[in-house]
């Protein structure tokens, strides 16, 4: 199992430009969450999907959007990329709810740079 | 909603001796607490995790203990080695009316090992 990918590793964007990330799960997951990181600021969640055809807002969800299509698949669109938006962005997936005791699997990572 | 607090932000120690990351959270229904480790350049690993209905789990030398009247929960790392040396996450599940929710995690502590 190759678990959860992401598509690119990195990337530098203009401001104004979009783009979009991809992530993959093989594990048959229903959950998938897109987070960033940023120096000092841990681990904070843009979107969510606890299935199939589902999204839901996280707590920095401003200037991205997401869609699951595909139960394995979880993209992060960026409109019209920002300066702020310059981050490491994770994906995750789990089983089921992360309250309801689930591990959630991290992706390897895409850092993108916005200039 | 939830609010997790993580301390200290760095801890720098001598290889053999203990190390201590505190986290305190603000939702009394929170029932699953995980820690994440991260080392340089890599994805978020879950390394241990506890639920609210026990206050003590070890796994060789990492423990976590919770104490949910004080709403907060450790994470002790004895006879530390230079390959301990990462970021360490706490996170603590949210919880909606009863339903659960996602993770919240802390903004980390960078532990440092010295040989």
């Amino acid at each position: 199992n190759a678990g959860v990918t992401q598509t690119p590793k990195f990337r530098v964007l203009k401001t104004g430009q979009s783009m979009t990330l991809l992530c993959a799960q093989d594990m048959n997951h229903e959950y998938m969450y897109w987070y960033r990181q940023d120096p000092g600021m841990g681990l904070r969640l843009i979107h969510y999907s606890v299935g199939e055809g589902t999204t839901a807002k996280g707590e920095v969800p401003d200037g991205y959007n997401v869609s699951r299509l595909k139960k394995q698949n979880f993209l992060l669109g960026l409109e019209s990329a920002a300066p702020s938006q310059t981050s490491v962005y994770f994906c995750a997936s789990s089983y089921g709810a992360s309250g309801g005791l689930h591990e959630q699997y991290f992706g390897p990572g895409t850092r993108l740079t916005v200039t | 909603g939830e609010n997790v607090e993580q301390h200290p932000s760095t801890l720098s120690v001598q290889e053999g001796d203990s190390a201590v990351i505190k986290c305190t959270y603000s939702d009394s229904a929170s029932n699953y607490f995980p820690w994440y480790k991260q080392e340089l350049g890599k994805r978020p690993q879950l390394i241990i995790d506890i639920r609210s209905n026990v206050g003590e789990k070890k796994d060789q030398r990492i423990a976590v203990t919770l104490n949910k009247t004080a709403k907060h929960f450790s994470l002790h790392i004895t006879e530390t080695q230079p390959e301990d040396s990462a970021v360490y996450f706490c996170a603590a599940s949210e919880t909606y009316g009863g339903s659960q929710g996602n993770l919240i995690f802390g903004k980390g502590t960078k532990l440092s090992v010295k040989p």
